[in-house]
């Protein structure tokens, strides 16, 4: 096991709603990351906080935001909740992006959007 | 922009056999990194290796081994003797420079039948 945990692990919502997905970090780890996998695809880069600030966002609307906190833990915030956006989102943490660190996943939460 | 292709999508083998999963990539990067990750049924992506663009060394470990080709932008992965437990569906990744977001390919789903 990484050390990386997500919670929750399964989420149903409707269309127009907000969500709020939580990673912990790996002890010693100052950077996260977060991707969406829809099924069958491979994991898309959302965005990456670096000691509490984004770093690097991917193509994903205003509408995905997020937090990391100083004990950089992390939140994913999704607004206006759209089918498509039901996906594994999975969360990763590295020691410090400056240099490079591998990224290791937590188990993911999986999300359902009805 | 940087891209991985795995054109395997599925492959289905015998326990024992050899099996070679592909990675093709594209960076204009002179620096990067590249992974593999597993991801069995329950979602997780598992770290499997890293190399970095500076070390084509290829490497061993137990029965995987890689083999990276800078000169056709590839980076193979070889499951020796595979057993049931290698089934999953495996993942090639680019590491850009910056050390945030990681491009992932659309994965090889690896059946090992008994």
């Amino acid at each position: 096991e990484t050390g990386v945990t997500q919670s929750p692990t399964h989420l149903i919502k409707t269309r127009g709603q907000q969500v709020t997905l939580r990673c912990s970090s790996q002890s010693g780890h100052n950077t996260v990351s977060w991707y969406q996998q829809a099924l069958g695809q491979g994991p898309q880069f959302i965005f990456q906080y670096y000691r509490e600030e984004e770093n690097g966002r991917g193509n994903f609307p205003p509408r995905f935001s997020g937090l990391q906190f100083p004990n950089y833990s992390s939140e994913l915030n999704v607004n206006a909740l759209e089918l498509d956006d039901s996906a594994l989102y999975l969360c990763a943490s590295s020691a410090d992006r400056a240099r490079q660190e591998t990224q290791y996943f937590g188990p993911g939460t999986r999300l359902l959007v009805l | 922009a940087q891209k991985v292709t795995q054109a395997q999508t599925e492959i289905s083998v015998v326990e024992k056999e050899d099996v070679t999963l592909d990675c093709v990539y594209e960076t204009r990067d002179t620096t990067y990194y590249l992974f593999w990750y597993k991801q069995p049924p329950s979602g997780e992506l598992v770290f499997l290796i890293r190399r970095n663009s500076f070390d084509e060394q290829n490497e061993i470990s137990g029965r995987y081994s890689w083999n990276f080709q800078k000169s056709t932008s590839s980076f193979n992965f070889t499951i020796t003797a595979s057993q049931v437990v290698d089934s999953a569906v495996y993942f090639c990744a680019l590491g850009e420079t910056s050390g945030s977001r990681l491009t992932f390919g659309e994965g090889t789903q690896l059946t090992v039948n008994p």
